[in-house]
């Protein structure tokens, strides 16, 4: 099955700067990939999400990078905000009845003053 | 629109006892998942159903859970003879299913404390 790893665990910085997180997948079959964004005492909620025809998505603030023969992504957040402060997850997922979304280990991220 | 609902929102329940825990989804989702995510740990997978097709139950610890998924919709998992290892929050998400993979929806969860 798919395998997903996220770094880092943790990720502190300040407020302006930019934050990156990496993810890589196992399985060369997954075409889809989420990151979701969680607030304290909240369910996950999907961010942004990229598929594999695409090698980047950008929506404001937030990008989303594909690297399908590295079998790498990363999630790039620009002039980071104190409202950006959560755990982000990455997510693979491939076509198929038989296939289920795969989260990594999570990111927290702090934006200090 | 309605979102993914889970019941109750926190549970508290002595050891050795036995809970239900109920997700609604979003209407015309076809798959459906559970995880478990103890305090400020990861998302850890327990069970996905997927239309008419067998759950994948891989995820689940042992044998003390369970999940059922009636007429395709309400979900509810079941964790007897709890114990105090069992706390956590429980949360369920709700999607159009994989072929293509789509957004899934996560209700706010279950927060299960064994006492």
């Amino acid at each position: 099955g798919e395998n997903v790893e996220q770094h880092p665990s943790t990720l502190s910085v300040q407020e302006g700067d930019s934050a990156v997180i990496k993810c890589t997948y196992s399985d060369s079959a997954s075409n889809y990939f989420p990151w979701y964004k969680q607030e304290l005492g909240k369910g996950p909620q999907l961010i942004i999400d990229i598929r594999s025809n695409v090698g980047e998505k950008k929506d404001q603030r937030i990008a989303v990078t594909l690297n399908k023969t590295a079998k790498h992504f990363s999630l790039h957040i620009t002039e980071t905000q104190p409202e950006d402060s959560a755990v982000y997850f990455c997510a693979a997922s491939s076509t198929g009845t038989a296939s289920k979304l795969t989260f990594g280990t999570g990111t927290r991220l702090q934006v200090t003053l | 629109g309605a979102g993914v609902s889970q019941s109750p929102s926190n549970k508290v329940t002595e050891k050795g006892k036995d809970v239900e825990l109920r997700c609604d989804p979003i209407s015309g989702h076809t798959a459906l998942y559970w995880y478990r995510q103890s305090l400020g740990q990861g998302l850890e997978f327990l069970i996905y159903f997927q239309g008419n097709s067998a759950p994948d139950k891989s995820g689940l610890p042992s044998d003390r859970f369970s999940a059922e998924r009636t007429g395709g919709s309400v979900s509810t998992l079941t964790i007897q003879r709890t114990q105090q290892e069992d706390s956590a929050v429980y949360l369920c998400a709700s999607s159009l299913g994989n072929s293509p993979p789509t957004e899934a929806f996560f209700g706010q969860g279950t927060r299960l404390t064994v006492v």
